[in-house]
């Protein structure tokens, strides 16, 4: 069985500054990994992907990947109380599956 | 990015009763869609693989019978829940691929009284 693991928080950091989510895998084989954001009663939103190892940024995002490792992080700069939300890691089983961490829950303190 | 709708948003319904959900990709086909359930503050998981024209993929502990999945068209695929019960009640949501990320429907909300 194909695992992603997240601390689930919650995380709580204050307005401004750097947020920091972190997620663990166990498939050494997994190529592509997924950040998503879910905000309370929606459904998951898309933030970012990375397939290759180093740092992907987009814009206050950050997507970080180890491969040797075995971890994906996203870091959030000047973090807005809009940010509060659950994040979500996926890694890529197979052709298509996606497998979802439990996710971390943010919270960003104005 | 991509565009996938669902209907309805939210329902509720008696004990015994079947719903079905649909889910829609407006601005792309998708060959494959796939559904996924999540319970009160816990992740997603997957029930079932989607598949234009074929049968669908249901993940292990799924029960196929009863949850119900018809995938007729490239922008279309339902989700039956037959014969539902309060132990049904949970956040259904879709996904359709395009290239090689999911994009996600916005939900549907179950409640069975």
């Amino acid at each position: 069985q194909k695992e992603v693991e997240q601390n689930s928080g919650p995380l709580s950091v204050p307005e401004g500054a750097i947020a920091s989510l972190n997620c663990t895998y166990s498939d050494r084989g997994s190529q592509s990994f997924f950040w998503y954001r879910q905000y309370s009663g929606k459904s998951p939103e898309l933030i970012m992907f990375i397939y290759s190892n180093g740092d992907k940024e987009d814009g206050r995002f950050t997507a970080q990947l180890n491969k040797a490792s075995q971890y994906v992080s996203l870091l959030i700069r000047d973090s807005q109380p809009s940010d509060s939300a659950t994040y979500l890691c996926a890694v890529k089983e197979g052709a298509q599956k996606l497998v979802f961490g439990q996710g971390t829950r943010l919270t960003i303190n104005p | 990015g991509a565009v996938v709708s669902q209907h309805p948003s939210r329902v509720i319904c008696k004990s015994g009763t079947s719903v079905k959900i649909e889910c829609r990709s407006l601005d792309f086909q998708a060959t494959t869609m796939f559904w996924y359930r999540q319970f009160p503050k816990q992740s997603l998981m997957l029930m079932a693989t989607s598949n234009e024209g074929s049968k669908a993929t249901y993940e292990q502990g799924v029960e196929k019978d009863k949850f119900l999945i018809n995938h007729a068209s490239l922008t279309l695929s339902t989700l039956t829940v037959t014969s539902a019960h309060p132990e049904d009640s949970s956040f259904y949501i879709c996904t359709s691929r395009s290239t090689d990320t999911q994009y996600f429907g916005p939900g549907t909300r179950l409640t069975v009284l």
